[in-house]
């Protein structure tokens, strides 16, 4: 089974601050992402990353920045954190092989900026 | 601009009766769709998908159908058990395959008793 940790269940953070969320996966998986989910906006896509050192914009980039330093490892980096960036935040890999590889998931990182 | 959209917030079903959830997206270049459920807590699991190629898949009690020329899909879960509330999430991709999604709003699916 593929396993998406995410480092913090629940982070709460100040204005200003740099934050780091960080992401494991355990199935060798070339690509990751980060999305963010909001009520009534569904999971939208901040970085997405190809390969190690690879990373692509999503969505949402702004105020965002990413790290993929090993494969296996993707953070995700609020450079000044703000209030709308109060969400939950959510990782994901794939297997890029076939086309129908779905995204694995991890459990989230429910962030409160104050 | 939202591509995929789930017009529906929230939908309440008997036990034993059929869930339709419902989606429908712009882009006539995405060619593959996902459905995903999410309970409270945790991370959306992967429940079904279907190839642009076809109209229907089948998995169990779970059913995606897609309307091309309409620009719809749906999910059918039939029969409806308690354990089915959740929020269902429809996503969709286009010719790089899963590798990057675009998840519509959302539906809150709650199964009574």
């Amino acid at each position: 089974d593929v396993k998406v940790t995410q480092s913090s269940r629940y982070l709460v953070k100040r204005t200003g601050e740099k934050v780091f969320l960080e992401c494991v996966q355990d199935m060798d998986h070339e690509n990751m992402f980060w999305y963010r989910q909001d009520p009534g906006l569904g999971l939208r896509l901040i970085y997405f990353s190809y390969d190690v050192k690879m990373k692509e914009k999503g969505d949402i980039p702004e105020g965002y920045s990413v790290s993929r330093e090993k494969k296996e490892r993707f953070s995700l980096i609020l450079e000044s954190a703000s209030t709308n960036q109060t969400s939950m935040y959510l990782c994901a890999s794939s297997d890029p092989g076939t086309v129908d590889q779905p995204q694995h998931f991890g459990d989230g990182t429910r962030l409160s900026i104050l | 601009d939202q591509q995929v959209k789930q017009n529906s917030p929230s939908l309440s079903v008997q036990e034993g009766r059929i869930s339709i959830l419902n989606c429908d997206y712009t882009n006539s270049m995405f060619d593959y769709f996902l459905w995903y459920k999410k309970y409270p807590a945790e991370g959306p699991t992967f429940l079904i998908s279907i190839s642009s190629i076809k109209d229907k898949n089948e998995d169990g009690r779970f059913t995606v159908f897609l309307n091309k020329s309409a620009k719809h899909l749906s999910l059918h879960i039939v029969p409806s058990q308690p354990g089915d509330s959740a929020v269902y999430f429809c996503a969709a991709s286009g010719i790089q395959g899963a590798q990057k999604l675009v998840f519509g709003q959302g539906t809150r699916l709650t199964i009574n008793p």
